[in-house]
């Protein structure tokens, strides 16, 4: 399993500022990815991260509200740009982790913490 | 359209009461279906994968099976550290889905002394 480590934990920040998250990995994945959580709500997928392209943005996502940086194997970050209320929530980063193992394919994906956001 | 609908939204169960949460799926192609335990104010916590029909995966009280259409979560005589919000999600084959895990609502599971 993968050791997945966020800053901050929690932040209040103010409407029309930003907030950028960090993600560290304690080894070299290839897929990141960013998930939000709204309050009582499950979580849905912003973007998928990965090293040296562009992230991958889905539907409702945009690049110029959520910028994302994969500077290298085992860190990335996700900007939360001009917010507002509506953006209060808790956002989470993961790594998938697969391959084979005693011949077996396996296929496991493993989330951070967790970054709660309040915008005022 | 992939999608997950899980049941009971919330379950209370005595000590000791055996039970079973839901998770009923639609994919085009299911690469794998997820089980998450997520405590309050944490990320989830990942339990099993499973790949196919027919599949089983135990761990401690609990144990997970795979079905063409849906999944079962078996919590045998839980415990009250067993509260939590437990998350089902899949995970799709295709170009434009690797990776990306589709949840559903979650089950919020109480277990009383």
């Amino acid at each position: 399993s993968a050791v997945i480590s966020q800053k901050p934990s929690r932040d209040i920040c103010q409407r029309g500022t930003s907030l950028t998250i960090q993600c560290q990995v304690d080894s070299q994945v290839t897929m990141m990815f960013w998930y939000r959580q709204q309050p009582g709500q499950s979580l849905t997928l912003i973007a998928t991260a990965n090293q040296g392209s562009e992230a991958t943005y889905e539907s409702g996502f945009v690049i110029d509200k959520f910028p994302i940086s994969r500077p290298n194997l085992t860190f990335s970050t996700l900007t939360v740009s001009n917010m507002s209320p509506e953006d209060s929530s808790i956002y989470l980063c993961s790594v998938e982790g697969s391959g084979l193992a005693g011949g077996v394919s396996y296929n496991e994906q493993f989330f951070g913490p967790g970054t709660r956001l309040t915008v005022l | 359209e992939d999608q997950v609908t899980q049941s009971p939204e919330a379950l209370r169960l005595q000590e000791g009461e055996s039970s079973s949460l839901n998770c009923s799926y639609t994919v085009s192609g299911l690469r794998g279906l997820f089980w998450y335990r997520q405590d309050p104010g944490k990320g989830p916590e990942f339990l099993f994968t499973l790949y196919s029909a027919g599949e089983e995966k135990e761990k401690e009280r609990l144990k997970a099976t795979l079905t063409k259409k849906e999944s079962f979560l078996h919590i045998t005589a839980p415990k009250p550290e067993d509260s939590a919000t437990y998350l089902c999600a899949v995970q799709a084959w295709g170009s434009g889905n690797t990776g990306k895990l589709i949840f559903g609502q979650g089950t919020t599971l109480q277990v009383k002394p």
